[in-house]
Order: structure tokens, then C-alpha cells, then sequence
């Protein structure tokens, strides 16, 4: 079936520097997209939503762009911090009832 | 504090006996679900519920049973475990805007259960 993948999966930044972690997905009906954050031994943690009719949203130093032409999200994550350091998750929902969640991206910040 | 309880935390028991994780949410959220988290495989959806007494399957719901009875709670049982249920298992709420099904949802720490 349909599915949301990621390109990379280990992303290693330089502390201060910014970060951005891609998703690809095949589903041209998706119409709101998550991106969630988990850091070892805890549940997902949402960062940030965007709807299909808009290609950008920010939020506190992460901001979301959707390319709905290529069907590619991205998370760009400024000045990359320690705590930042994590694995991070995209996820679908094709205008049903259902979240369908990418394999996940390691972000790996350098001090 | 808003919080999404699951309950244990760590299990490990033997094939075939009953077993039931709980999960509690305290923001009054509409939408309830299940996930198992497998290396490789990434979050995958057993069970999903829109509201009270309504639940369907998500994408892997072999082997397992929920139920919608309050609002506040969604447990995921195995009637009878097998050892290819050993995974790390999440539950998750949100609100939901008519049919559109989950928002932002908000995740428990995860169960990790391992059936021998």
C-alpha cells in the first residue's frame, strides 16, 4: 500500500547549526501531515502539523514545508541544539481516520 | 498536567495467557489509538477509536482486542499472546474535527512487552 518513507536515516549536525529532515510520500490524497520528535524511552512527542493547503508553517525554531508537487515534507530545525538530538517521525493521514508514520530519521547534534 | 497513562510500563509473560494493557487519557479527547513500534518496521496502527463505542482496525489488528466503554479509557488486550507480539507498544489521543479523523496526537511512554 501507499506509504510515507524518509530519505536519511541517521542526520549527524554541528551544535548551532540548522538541520532538516526530509519525507517522501506516495499518498496524493494525504491532506495533513505530522511531524513527531521521540527521544529514547519516551512516546512521541508532536512538533508540528501542516495542512495540504499550505506549503509552510512555523513554529519555535522548526518550520515545515510541504511540496505538494513532488509530495515532499521537510523539517528544518534551527540552530540545532543537544536536546534536539533524537529520532524523528512524519506521519500521513489520507483525509480518513487513520496516521500512517514514516520509518523514522536519527538527528545526532555534535557538541 | 495533560497525559496519556499506559499501564505497565513492562511485561514479560508466556505465550497464551490473557494479558490486558491499559491506557488512560486525561484531555477529554474524541480519538484513541493503538501502536506497535518494531526496529525496522517503525509505528504501526492495531486500533483506532473515533469515540465512545466505536473502534476499527488499523493496519496490524491480528491477535489483539480493544474496547471503548468511557471516553477516557481505550485498553488493548491479547487474549492469547504470542512471542511475535513481543514489541514496544504506544497509546495515543487527540482531538478529531468531524470526520478527519487524529490531530496532533499526544502519546503515552510506550508498554514493551515480550511474550515468551
Amino acid at each position: 500500500g501507499e506509504s510515507v518513507g524518509l530519505h536519511l536515516p541517521t542526520l549527524s549536525v554541528q551544535e548551532g547549526d540548522n538541520s532538516i529532515i526530509n519525507c517522501a510520500y506516495s499518498n496524493s490524497a494525504s491532506d495533513y501531515f505530522i511531524w513527531y520528535k521521540q527521544e529514547s524511552g519516551k512516546g512521541p512527542q508532536f512538533i508540528i502539523d501542516i495542512r495540504s493547503n499550505m506549503d509552510k508553517r512555523q513554529g519555535q525554531r522548526v518550520t515545515v514545508l510541504l511540496n505538494k508537487t513532488v509530495k515532499h515534507l521537510s523539517l528544518q530545525i534551527a540552530a540545532t541544539q543537544p536536546g534536539d538530538s533524537a529520532v524523528y517521525f512524519c506521519a500521513e493521514n489520507n483525509a480518513g481516520n487513520m496516521l500512517t508514520f514514516g520509518g523514522g530519521t536519527r538527528l545526532m547534534v555534535k557538541p | 498536567e495533560a497525559q496519556v497513562t499506559q499501564n505497565p510500563r513492562y511485561l514479560i509473560t508466556v505465550t497464551g495467557k490473557k494479558l490486558t494493557v491499559t491506557c488512560s487519557q486525561n484531555m477529554n479527547h474524541e480519538y484513541m489509538s493503538w501502536y506497535r513500534q518494531d526496529p525496522g518496521l517503525g509505528l504501526r496502527q492495531i486500533y483506532y477509536s473515533m469515540n465512545v463505542e466505536v473502534t476499527d482496525k488499523g493496519d496490524v489488528p491480528e491477535g489483539y482486542k480493544v474496547s471503548r466503554k468511557e471516553k477516557r479509557n481505550f485498553p488493548l488486550i491479547l487474549e492469547s499472546p504470542s512471542p511475535n507480539q513481543t514489541s514496544l507498544y504506544f497509546c495515543a489521543s487527540s482531538l478529531s474535527t468531524g470526520t478527519r479523523g487524529p490531530r496532533g496526537q499526544h502519546f503515552g511512554d510506550g508498554t514493551r512487552l515480550s511474550i515468551l
